[in-house]
């Protein structure tokens, strides 16, 4: 069966644009969660959606901001980007809510 | 919020040697579980193990809930194991679950 997909592998952005993020989960897992890795901070859950709804929320300024769709395809949004937003954001997909069976291969994120 | 904290942060081994990562964490947890990131940066799932022991292949994992810990063993080690072992506790606080994660232990497996 397909893996998680997410698209694009790497995006160059400027200070201040925005950009979004798009995950699609494995067939018939209806939680998708998000995360952000970096060196400094390490692995930081960011949000999960299930069935359409947020159902957890972490730490992250409202600049971050995701939805699901009615196939389960999650896409995620930062606004106003900051040098610091440069990361790999993961997503992850799973039967159930809080945890996360299936990782994505990530999305390169450089903020220039 | 949770500490969750890994050790070693390090480890290098020789192939065939066995090895035990640790995790500590804070408070109670929903559920905890061990992941494994690649030299190429994917994260597999290893286990999902609130309590209890389970078995996959060489790897095993423990975690007693009541003395907040978990350990991961890797039994004959091949390099192929080497990468970044995290280990993540499913936590309630504010209304809303997170999964917290530690900072990880990195292993390396030399022929």
């Amino acid at each position: 069966k397909a893996g998680v997909t997410q698209t694009p592998r790497y995006l160059i952005k400027t200070r201040g644009q925005q950009v979004t993020l798009s995950c699609s989960p494995i067939s018939g897992h209806r939680s998708v969660s998000w995360y952000q890795q970096t060196p400094g901070q390490g692995l930081q859950f960011l949000f999960e959606y299930f069935s359409e709804t947020q159902r957890n929320k972490g730490n992250f300024p409202g600049r971050f901001s995701g939805r699901q769709f009615s196939n389960s395809r999650s896409e995620m949004n930062v606004s106003t980007l900051e040098l610091g937003d440069s990361a790999l954001y993961l997503c992850a997909s799973s039967l159930s809510t809080g945890g996360a069976d299936t990782f994505g291969s990530g999305t390169r994120l450089t903020v220039v | 919020g949770i500490q969750v904290e890994q050790s070693p942060p390090d480890l290098i081994l020789q192939e065939g040697a066995n090895s035990t990562l640790r995790c500590n964490f804070s408070d109670s947890v929903n559920n905890l579980q061990w992941f494994h990131q690649n030299p190429w940066g994917q994260l597999i799932n290893l286990f999902y193990i609130p309590s209890g022991t389970k078995q996959n292949g060489r790897l095993s994992a423990t975690t007693v809930a009541t003395e907040r810990y978990s350990l991961l063993y890797i039994s004959s080690s091949q390099t192929t194991d080497s990468g970044v072992y995290f280990c993540a506790v499913l936590y309630s606080g504010a209304g809303s679950y997170q999964l917290t994660f530690g900072k990880g232990t990195k292993l390396s497996v030399i022929p």
